[in-house]
């Protein structure tokens, strides 16, 4: 019974570049929540999305950050143009059911976006 | 006002010692309250969850919550070096979970 399993674990790219993380929830899990977390702080909130649908998108920036998780693959979160600002690391996590408001979360490993 | 408000910390308390973490949140709609551990460098853990007024007790960790004063609390009993984390509070409602900057505790043997 896999975990959240999160692709690439590290990522480094250039200033202009664009970067893709992948995050394929616990088999079953409907919904996905991305987290960004810079170092010695807490998750900020960017992005919930249940399959085929963004819920709630308020904590992403408007511009280079689209989220998506498609019927069938893993969801993806693509920055594009990344600044050295966008370093930090993202966590992917899933819950199952939907309508359930006791789900825990279970996260992902991470993936740790060094931008150059 | 942020939507989840914990101390930053650090928290340093001796071994053998009660840590107490503290957790506010805004949204009065809020219906289920978690407390996640996080060790530098890796994922989030979830220890606890409480859902209603009250406390949840499991092995060495308490959880309180006060939905009228919009308060949740976590206490660790005979705190452990092991224990020495980040403790993230997270509320959720209507499977949109939000977390707080998380408590930085450090447990001295």
């Amino acid at each position: 019974n896999a975990g959240v399993m999160q692709n690439p674990r590290h990522l480094v790219r250039r200033r202009g570049q664009e970067a893709r993380l992948r995050c394929s929830p616990v088999k079953g899990h409907s919904h996905v929540y991305w987290y960004r977390q810079l170092p010695e702080e807490g998750l900020k909130f960017m992005v919930y999305l249940q399959k085929e649908n963004i819920i709630d998108e308020s904590g992403m920036p408007k511009e280079r950050f689209s989220a998506e998780f498609p019927k069938e693959g893993p969801s993806i979160l693509r920055i594009q143009q990344v600044v050295r600002g966008d370093s930090a690391a993202y966590f992917c996590a899933s819950s199952p059911r939907q309508g359930s408001t006791n789900e825990k979360l279970f996260f992902g490993s991470g993936t740790q976006l060094s931008v150059l | 006002q942020k939507e989840v408000e914990q101390n930053s910390g650090p928290l340093s308390v001796p071994e053998g010692a009660i840590a107490s973490l503290n957790c506010t949140y805004s949204d009065r709609g809020s219906q289920s309250f978690f407390w996640y551990r996080q060790y530098s460098g890796k994922s989030p853990e979830l220890i606890m969850s409480i859902y209603s007024n009250g406390d949840k007790e499991d092995g060495r960790f308490t959880a309180q919550l006060n939905k009228a004063s919009q308060y949740v609390s976590l206490l660790i009993r005979d705190s452990q070096p092991s224990d020495s984390a980040t403790y993230l509070c997270a509320v959720n409602r209507n499977n949109d979970m939000r977390f707080g900057a998380g408590t930085r505790l450090t447990v001295k043997p």
